[in-house]
């Protein structure tokens, strides 16, 4: 069965830290791979998208794929407490067009 | 006005009854998807479709059906609602050319007594 696992948290960091949020999966054919933010109560929000080994990075967020070890990561840098939110890795495993993979998430705290 | 829809937003409803959920995008893509998201348990995919004449199960499909409309509408289906089908449930939607990257309808939260 194809998994994607996350840390649920909570994780923590003070205001102006970096958070690095950390997610692995199971099917080494995966093809692409996404951070959602969501808020409670809220939709999940696409914030990054990443295709190839390496890192990409976005304003204050960088996305980290290391597709050998099954691995994409998401650093906020400078965290705000409006970055509180739950974040969800998800997976494309297949061809495009197919259905994604989330993990649970991983709540995120930031305290001012 | 939102790209992605969904009717009603919250609804409670009683054991047995039958239920329907609405979708509606105007992002003009191609491929839509339903959710349920339950606490500890993330989100789950119920059904999707490619296209109008394309529908698919999904991991969680027992009990619920869909219908694609049309091009922009995809509805979901309780046709008798049980209390553990009390949850969020999410429409989205991702366009052909856009490795698969989906967005969201802002839920319907669903409560069946």
């Amino acid at each position: 069965q194809k998994e994607v696992e996350q840390n649920s948290g909570p994780l923590s960091v003070p205001e102006g830290a970096i958070a690095s949020l950390n997610c692995t999966y199971s099917d080494r054919v995966s093809q692409s791979f996404f951070w959602y933010r969501q808020y409670s109560g809220k939709s999940p929000e696409l914030i990054m998208s990443i295709y190839s080994n390496g890192d990409k990075e976005d304003g204050r967020f960088t996305a980290q794929l290391n597709k050998a070890s099954q691995y994409v990561s998401l650093l906020i840098r400078d965290s705000q407490p409006s970055d509180s939110a739950t974040y969800l890795c998800a997976v494309n495993t297949g061809q495009a067009g197919t259905a994604l993979i989330f993990g649970k998430g991983t709540t995120l705290s930031v305290s001012s | 006005d939102a790209d992605v829809t969904q009717t009603p937003r919250n609804r409670i409803t009683k054991t047995g009854k039958r239920i329907m959920l609405e979708c509606s995008q105007t992002k003009g893509h191609d491929r839509m998807y339903w959710y349920r998201q339950d606490p500890g348990l993330g989100l789950r995919l119920i059904y999707y479709s490619f296209d109008v004449k394309d529908i698919n199960k999904g991991e969680i499909s027992d009990g619920y059906s869909v219908s694609r409309q049309a091009q922009a509408k995809f509805s979901l289906s309780l046709e008798s609602a049980i209390p553990n089908q009390t949850a969020l449930y999410f429409c989205a939607t991702a366009g052909e050319m856009t490795y698969n990257e989906q967005f969201f309808g802002p839920g319907t939260r669903l409560t069946v007594l």
